[in-house]
């Protein structure tokens, strides 16, 4: 069973900050990695997908991924209170038909 | 296009009953998986159908099951409920076969068992 562990948090940033958010997964054989965001009450939204090593960057947000070393980072850049959320890191299990998931990370960002 | 739609949005069941929720996939998509999310547990497994065939299942009892018709669309039902079960039920659907290009959720259905 693949095991993909977060900090829990929370993390609290004031707006405007950058926000680092890191996942670390158990199974070096791991090809495709996923952020979700998930504001209180509401169902995760994908938002971010990297299957490279390297950096991916999406306006704000800008995955990182270090295979070598077995983590995932999200950095969220100019924070803003409505990035306040739980953000889940999700890998998919052998065989791709099921993704794991961490416990999340909540962010607080602070106006 | 349309996105993941759950129904219903609001359940409130009794101890003993049993509950059967819907999902519709986005167009196109033929895997469906389902997650309970709890607070003290996180997201949670439950299973995943592909082409109306239950691929894997998670680690919940019989009390679970769940189906896919041939339009995709999926059933998940839970009987003899139980306090526990009160959760957010999940139902996400992918493009490919399982989890390989990440999921798009539904906005899930909440359930409170009393």
């Amino acid at each position: 069973q693949k095991e993909v562990e977060q900090n829990s948090g929370p993390l609290s940033v004031p707006e405007g900050a950058i926000a680092s958010l890191n996942c670390t997964y158990s199974d070096r054989g791991s090809q495709s990695f996923f952020w979700y965001r998930q504001y209180s009450g509401k169902s995760p939204e994908l938002i971010m997908s990297i299957y490279s090593n390297g950096d991916k960057e999406d306006g704000r947000f800008t995955a990182q991924l270090n295979k070598a070393s077995q983590y995932v980072s999200l950095l969220i850049r100019d924070s803003q209170p409505s990035d306040s959320a739980t953000y889940l890191c999700a890998v998919p299990d052998t065989g791709f038909q099921k993704l794991v998931f961490g416990t999340g990370t909540r962010l607080l960002v602070s106006p | 296009k349309a996105g993941v739609t759950q129904t219903p949005r609001y359940l409130i069941k009794t101890r003993g009953q049993q509950v059967t929720l819907s999902c519709s996939p986005i167009s196109g998509h033929r895997s469906v998986s389902w997650y309970q999310q709890t607070p003290g547990q996180g997201l949670q497994f439950l299973f995943e159908y592909f082409s109306e065939t239950q691929r894997n299942k998670g680690n919940f009892p019989g009390r679970f099951s769940g189906r896919q018709f041939s339009n995709s669309r999926s059933e998940m039902n839970v009987s003899t409920l139980e306090l526990g079960d009160s959760a957010l039920y999940l139902c996400a659907s992918s493009p490919g076969q399982g989890a390989r290009d990440g999921y798009t959720f539904g906005s899930g259905t909440r359930l409170t068992v009393v």
